[in-house]
C-alpha cells in the first residue's frame, strides 16, 4: 500500500534560517509528488510539485524540492526562511491511475522564530 | 473567481443529527473530493466524483454520503452524526489528470456533541 512519511510533527527555525522539512513514500510504482502548505484557518494550496524530468522542482515563496528515487524522498527546503513561512505543511503523493487521489502525510507545523 | 467555495465554516451538531455540508466550484473541474482533517493524521479521502452522476469511496467512507448531480456541486451528507465525525472537512477540486493541482475550499469546522 501507498503511504506518506513526514519526519518531525514540528520543526522550529529562526528567522533567516535554512528550512528542512522531509518527506518520505512508500509506492510499488512511481508516484507523482506534491507539497502543500496551509496557513491558519485556511485551506491548502500548492507549493510545488514533482511528476516527471528535472528532480529539483521550485515553486512558490523560495520554496524547491528534490525527488531522490533512491531514497523515496521529496524533502522540502528554503536556504532562508522568513516570519510569513510560520504554517503547516503536507507532503502527498498520487499515482498513474488514481484520479488524482491524494495520499496524504500527517503534515509538519512550522514554527519560525526572530 | 471564486475557486472551491464551502459552506457552513462551522457548525455544532448533536449526535444523531443529520446536515449537508455544501461545496461548489466554479473552474469546471471534473474531479472533485471531500477530506477531513485530524490533528496529526493529515487529509483522508473521504468521498471523490471524476464527474457529474459518478462518485466513490475514498480511504474513511462510513457515515458519509455524497451526489454529483452537476459539474459544480458536490455535497456531502452526514446521516446520523457522531461525536468521532469531529474534524475539520475540505472540498477540493481539479481537473482530471493524476499530477494536475487540487484547489481546495476553506474548510467547515464541524463539532459534533
Amino acid at each position: 500500500a501507498q503511504s506518506v512519511t513526514q519526519l518531525g510533527s514540528h520543526v522550529s527555525v529562526s528567522e533567516g534560517a535554512l528550512v528542512l522539512l522531509r518527506c518520505n513514500y512508500s509506492s510499488s510504482v512511481p508516484p507523482y509528488l506534491f507539497w502543500y502548505v496551509q496557513y491558519p484557518n485556511q485551506g491548502l494550496q500548492l507549493l510545488l510539485k514533482y511528476t516527471t524530468g528535472a528532480t529539483l522542482v521550485k515553486g512558490i515563496n523560495g520554496f524547491e524540492a528534490e525527488f531522490k528515487k533512491s531514497e523515496t524522498s521529496f524533502h522540502l527546503t528554503k536556504p532562508s526562511a522568513h516570519m510569513s513561512d510560520a504554517a503547516e505543511y503536507f507532503c502527498a503523493v498520487s499515482f498513474s491511475g488514481g484520479y488524482n487521489k491524494l495520499i496524504f502525510g500527517a503534515g509538519t507545523r512550522l514554527a519560525v522564530h526572530p | 473567481n471564486a475557486g472551491v467555495t464551502q459552506t457552513p465554516k462551522f457548525q455544532v451538531l448533536k449526535t444523531g443529527q443529520s446536515m449537508t455540508l455544501q461545496c461548489a466550484q466554479d473552474m469546471n473541474h471534473e474531479y472533485m473530493s471531500w477530506y477531513r482533517q485530524d490533528p496529526g493524521m493529515g487529509l483522508r479521502l473521504i468521498h471523490y466524483s471524476v464527474g457529474a452522476g459518478i462518485t466513490d469511496q475514498g480511504e474513511v467512507p462510513n457515515g458519509y454520503n455524497v451526489s454529483r448531480s452537476t459539474t459544480e456541486d458536490f455535497p456531502l451528507r452526514l446521516l446520523s452524526a457522531a461525536p468521532s465525525q469531529t474534524s475539520v472537512y475540505f472540498c477540493a477540486s481539479s481537473s482530471t489528470g493524476v499530477n494536475t493541482e487540487a484547489f481546495f475550499g476553506q474548510g467547515t469546522r464541524l463539532t459534533v456533541v
